[in-house]
């Protein structure tokens, strides 16, 4: 079945520091891949998505590309802010009409100011 | 614009009571429709989904149901709450056939 491994956390960094997150996934077809984030307290916003192989998602500074050759989306930022404190949520899409997402466990980001 | 809510935003219960969290959508027709579980330090588990009015997929067995009786609203309930029910409960919609899911404010269910 359909997977998604994020890497452990907690992270935690200096504002304007550069962000990587790494993401990698096991899937049958060519599903879409997605970051979501949730801020404490609150539901998940969708930041980014990518819908096929070599596609570059990017939102708020955001960016992820799909590698379907390593089977990741590892998403990155060149200079983190304190608002970017948050948990974040790799997830892939089942290629169903049922439109399912599997999930990632969710990594916490931390900004220092 | 599509908005989605949820209700209660906080629910304290005893254990053994029963539980009815409400979400709808406004802004869409027939939307897929989804409730997820989030325990505490734990990743999204998806407990159920909808494609159509009365119209549920279970994803996990355990003591909650699901309930469609309206196409933008979607209903989770239980007859008797158990302790580990406690968690963060988030509806979610997408529109048909496209992948993309939209997620509401969530409700935080400490079960005592």
């Amino acid at each position: 079945g359909n997977s998604v491994t994020q890497m452990e956390g907690p992270v935690t960094l200096s504002e304007e520091a550069f962000l990587t997150i790494n993401c990698t996934y096991t899937a049958t077809g060519y599903p879409s891949l997605f970051w979501y984030v949730q801020y404490p307290g609150e539901g998940l916003q969708l930041l980014l998505k990518a819908t096929k192989a070599d596609d570059k998602g990017s939102n708020k500074g955001f960016e992820a590309t799909y590698r379907k050759e390593t089977t990741s989306f590892h998403l990155e930022k060149g200079s983190v802010q304190v608002s970017d404190s948050a948990v974040y949520f790799c997830a892939l899409s089942d290629t169903g009409a049922n439109s399912k997402l599997t999930f990632g466990k969710g990594i916490t980001l931390s900004v220092r100011p | 614009s599509q908005t989605i809510h949820q209700w209660p935003a906080t629910l304290v219960q005893p254990v053994g009571s029963p539980l009815s969290l409400e979400c709808t959508v406004e802004g869409t027709s027939n939307p897929n429709l989804y409730w997820y579980r989030q325990a505490a330090g734990r990743g999204l588990q998806l407990l159920f989904y909808s494609v159509g009015i009365g119209q549920i997929s279970s994803e996990v067995p355990q003591n909650l149901s699901a309930s469609r009786p309206q196409d933008r609203q979607f209903i989770l309930s239980s007859k008797k709450l158990l302790l580990s029910d406690s968690g963060f409960y988030l509806c979610a919609w997408s529109v048909r056939r496209e992948d993309t899911q939209y997620f509401g404010p969530g409700t935080r269910l400490t079960v005592l």
